[in-house]
């Protein structure tokens, strides 16, 4: 069956470090993986889109990868400030060209001052 | 920036009473959705809308719930007869085509 993993429940980075968070799927072939910030009691946040023929994608501080032979996305916050603080989610289309998501179940990241 | 608004904000319900959840996607998007959240658990997939029809729903989207879209711009979720395990953070999203934006969500308790 198909599932994703983030693979840290929980990550604590330094101020001004890079956050890396990671991604892994089996049993999907998505045309694209997304990238969204929840806080605690709100709704998902969109950040980030990838492609599955793109590598990598940038916004501001943030970058993803993406790599469909590894079955894994990689996204990284740079310079990472205690705001950046918050439960990242990824997300994947089921390869169908439906629109509906399937969400991991998060990393949350403490920056710490 | 247009966001997805949602109504109530917090819905107390005795279990086996109906509620509605309403939602005001994006007015230009053409899909919508609805997803919920048990604490502590991954944001879960309930059903999408497009063309004023479901396109798409899961398993948990059962013959206790269903949704409409009654004037064009709202977009709601029934649920028939609730149960203790319905309570959750429900949220709302629409999209113009592949990413979602998601309304703040209705936190649904069941008692």
């Amino acid at each position: 069956s198909q599932k994703i993993e983030q693979n840290s429940e929980a990550l604590n980075i330094q101020e001004g470090k890079t956050a890396t968070l990671t991604c892994n799927y089996t049993n999907y072939s998505p045309a694209y993986l997304q990238w969204y910030r929840q806080d605690p009691g709100r709704g998902p946040v969109f950040l980030l889109l990838i492609r599955e023929n793109e590598k990598e994608k940038r916004k501001e501080r943030l970058k993803v990868t993406f790599d469909t032979t590894l079955k894994q996305s990689l996204f990284h916050i740079t310079a990472s400030q205690p705001a950046d603080s918050a439960t990242y989610l990824c997300a994947l289309d089921d390869g169908f060209g439906n629109e509906k998501l399937t969400f991991g179940t998060g990393t949350r990241l403490t920056i710490i001052p | 920036e247009p966001e997805v608004t949602q109504t109530p904000s917090h819905q107390v319900t005795q279990m086996g009473q109906e509620v509605i959840l309403r939602c005001v996607p994006i007015s230009n998007h053409l899909y919508f959705y609805w997803y919920r959240q048990i604490l502590g658990q991954k944001v879960e997939f309930l059903v999408s809308f497009y063309n004023n029809e479901i396109s798409e729903k899961s398993e948990i989207f059962d013959d206790q719930f269903s949704v409409e879209r009654p004037d064009g711009s709202n977009f709601t979720l029934k649920i028939r007869s609730t149960k203790l395990e319905d309570s959750a953070m429900y949220f709302c999203a629409s999209s113009a085509g592949t990413s979602g934006r998601f309304g703040p969500g209705t936190r649904l308790l069941v008692l």
